[in-house]
């Protein structure tokens, strides 16, 4: 079954607001992903967070992991049209695989 | 580097068809996988890699699929016969690493008519 499920599934805001985006997932980790994809493209890596970890930053980017409630959140700061994309949580479990979910289909109005 | 190459970058066939997708990872890249991905069924494993050897191929989903990687710098995946159902973008991807992140080409679309 897939892992990474995020929700919302589809999140729409204003220019410069804030958009979170929550991802939960099913087994064990040794870390987590977040990737991007803008139409008709492939995925691209924004950030990955180990399973130690509990909150990590990358410019407007911030990720929080709680391995209790198996669940982690993407929070982009000050939106911009740019950033209006699919995002996807992808769990890696102990034998390297990596579980994508069904995404979150952000668009940001100028 | 140029990244993940795939080729071709669209596919338009029959059923019954035999395709052939390619790619080729970044190099030095130890592990490649291939995904596919439909509105329907999200982004799927389908089978990975490590130093040229299928580690996980449980994604696969019919034995019409198969996959080789005959050195470092080249995979293909073939479907023989090709079905309609099969019509989805196919990416691959390669990272350096078991834990690292992944980095994706462009994908190639498949549409089997």
């Amino acid at each position: 079954s897939q892992q990474g499920e995020e929700d919302p599934q589809a999140l729409s805001i204003q220019e410069g607001e804030n958009a979170t985006m929550n991802c939960s997932y099913k087994t064990s980790i040794n870390n987590l992903q977040w990737y991007r994809q803008n139409s008709g493209r492939g995925l691209v890596h924004l950030i990955l967070i180990r399973s130690n970890e509990r909150e990590k930053h990358s410019g407007r980017l911030r990720v929080t992991l709680d391995t209790s409630k198996k669940s982690s959140s993407l929070l982009i700061t000050a939106s911009r049209a740019a950033d209006t994309a699919s995002y996807f949580c992808a769990s890696r479990r102990g034998n390297n695989d990596m579980r994508f979910g069904a995404g979150t289909r952000l668009t940001v109005k100028p | 580097d140029a990244g993940v190459i795939q080729s071709p970058r669209h596919e338009v066939t029959e059923m019954g068809q035999e395709v052939t997708l390619r790619c080729k990872p970044i190099s030095g890249h130890d592990y490649l996988f291939w995904y596919r991905q439909t509105m329907m069924r999200g982004l799927e494993l389908l089978i990975y890699f490590n130093n040229n050897v299928p580690i996980d191929d449980s994604g696969m989903p019919e034995d019409r699929f198969s996959a080789k990687m005959p050195n470092a710098s080249f995979s293909t995946l073939k479907i023989q016969p090709s079905e309609p159902r099969d019509s989805a973008v196919y990416f691959c991807a390669s990272s350096f690493g078991p834990y690292n992140e992944q980095f994706f080409g462009p994908g190639t679309r498949l549409t089997v008519l």
